[in-house]
């Protein structure tokens, strides 16, 4: 039972244009949401996260939108550039220490075309 | 400061035998989460230590084990491998262990088994 998706395993853009990558979750425990990028031979990096009372989190050219009801955030890099290019990975964790971890979206690979 | 060090990057073992993997945090962190890549299933959690005590399990049969030390290293024993257990092994480590607490990831231990 996968509680964390992201149903596009890849995606391509031009350089300069906006990339939208989407995921959707299940458990209604999860409170806290982050986006990694990686890049082959490296592991995850953290990109941008924000917490279920938020809606919005912005941080340059990346921003995450949370839609609860609908149990669905997306990252929008804007612009996109060729550097992006990268396996980007959506994770949730529900609060509270004692139930800490992240469960992981399969990932999707952007490419960034220049 | 230096990050997530893991050791070895790179293994091929047999079927049966079992393996050990080190992961050094970063200073001062004293959580760290084992994860599990694998093409089909993506991102998985295998457990998370803090203060030498493991505090989360994922759903990995009891051939997975791990340990952390004093100072925070830890390491993963996978015993009796099977062609399956062929992955990228992730350590994260983290200051606490909040679901706000961003997680640091290493390169991995890509483990073969043949």
């Amino acid at each position: 039972d996968q509680q964390v998706k992201q149903n596009s395993p890849s995606l391509s853009v031009q350089e300069g244009r906006i990339s939208i990558l989407n995921c959707d979750y299940t458990n209604s425990m999860f409170d806290y949401f982050l986006w990694y990028k990686k890049y082959p031979a490296e592991g995850p990096t953290f990109l941008i996260s924000i917490s279920s009372i938020k809606d919005k989190n912005e941080d340059g050219r990346f921003t995450v939108f949370l839609n609860k009801s609908a149990k669905h955030l997306s990252l929008h890099i804007v612009p996109s550039q060729p550097g992006d290019s990268a396996v980007y990975f959506c994770a949730a964790s529900p609060s509270g220490g004692s139930n800490y971890k992240l469960t992981f979206g399969k990932g999707t690979l952007l490419t960034v075309n220049p | 400061k230096a990050g997530v060090t893991q050791t070895p990057r790179y293994l091929i073992k047999t079927r049966g035998q079992q393996v050990t993997l080190s992961c050094s945090p970063i200073s001062g962190h004293r959580s760290v989460s084992w994860y599990q890549q694998t093409p089909g299933q993506g991102l998985q959690f295998l457990f998370e230590y803090f203060s030498e005590t493991q505090r989360n399990k994922g759903n990995f049969p009891g051939r997975f084990s791990g340990r952390q030390f004093s100072n925070s290293r830890s390491e993963m024993n996978v015993s009796t491998l099977e062609l399956g257990d062929s992955a990228l092994y992730l350590c994260a480590s983290s200051l606490g262990w909040g679901a706000d607490t961003e997680a640091f990831f290493g390169q991995g231990t890509r483990l073969t088994v043949v």
